[in-house]
């Protein structure tokens, strides 16, 4: 039973493009959300899907990033025109149920996006 | 606003000798809370939980303690290995949203 698979590892924009980042969560697993991390920082709630719907977003910035968990297929979480303070680690945890006192988030290995 | 902290950067314990790590946080509608474990360029993984109903938790080498008059918790090692050596993040869960604090870098020297 693989784990949380998120990918690229390691991604590297330019300054204005996009950046997509996928996240496939553990098999059998319908609750999906997505951390940033800054450097020297703990990681910061973005955004709670479930499949086809947003549950939470209140930490997702109001303008350029997006996230989305199709029926089929990896949760992806967007930003567009990337700019350098976006660079951070990003990582996603996925849960078999939507009640995190009574079962795990598991989170994958993340995602670390560098805008030059 | 960080809602949950931890003071400590880093901490250094001898092996075989007890690592506490210490947590505070600042709302009071917190029930439940987690401590994560992280090895570098890979995500946290779970370590130990503690509901608000309760002041302890323990799990073999790990115990977890809540104070809440004084909005506290506390991980207890013991006794301490150098695989221990890690980022442990100490997070609160409110509608299964996580509050992290900023992580304690845990050394263990054999």
């Amino acid at each position: 039973n693989a784990g949380v698979m998120q990918n690229p590892r390691h991604l590297v924009r330019r300054r204005g493009q996009e950046a997509r980042l996928r996240c496939s969560p553990m098999k059998g697993h319908s609750h999906v959300y997505w951390y940033r991390q800054l450097p020297e920082e703990g990681l910061k709630f973005m955004v709670y899907l479930q499949k086809e719907n947003i549950i939470d977003e209140s930490g997702m910035p109001k303008e350029r990033f997006s996230a989305e968990f199709p029926k089929e297929g990896p949760s992806i979480l967007r930003i567009q025109q990337v700019v350098r303070g976006d660079s951070a680690a990003y990582f996603c945890a996925s849960s078999r149920l939507g009640d995190l006192m009574n079962t795990e988030a598991f989170f994958g290995q993340g995602t670390r996006l560098t805008v030059v | 606003d960080q809602q949950v902290k931890q003071n400590s950067p880093s901490l250094s314990v001898q092996e075989g000798r007890i690592s506490i790590l210490n947590c505070d946080y600042t709302n009071s509608m917190f029930d439940y809370f987690l401590w994560y474990k992280k090895y570098p360029a890979e995500g946290p993984t779970f370590l130990i939980s503690i509901s608000s109903i309760k002041d302890k938790n323990e799990d073999g080498r790990f115990t977890v303690f809540l104070n809440k008059s004084a909005k506290h918790l506390s991980l207890h090692i013991v006794p301490s290995q150098p695989g221990d050596s890690a980022v442990y993040f100490c997070a609160a869960d409110n509608f299964n949203k996580f509050y992290f604090g900023s992580g304690t870098k845990l050394n263990v020297k054999p």
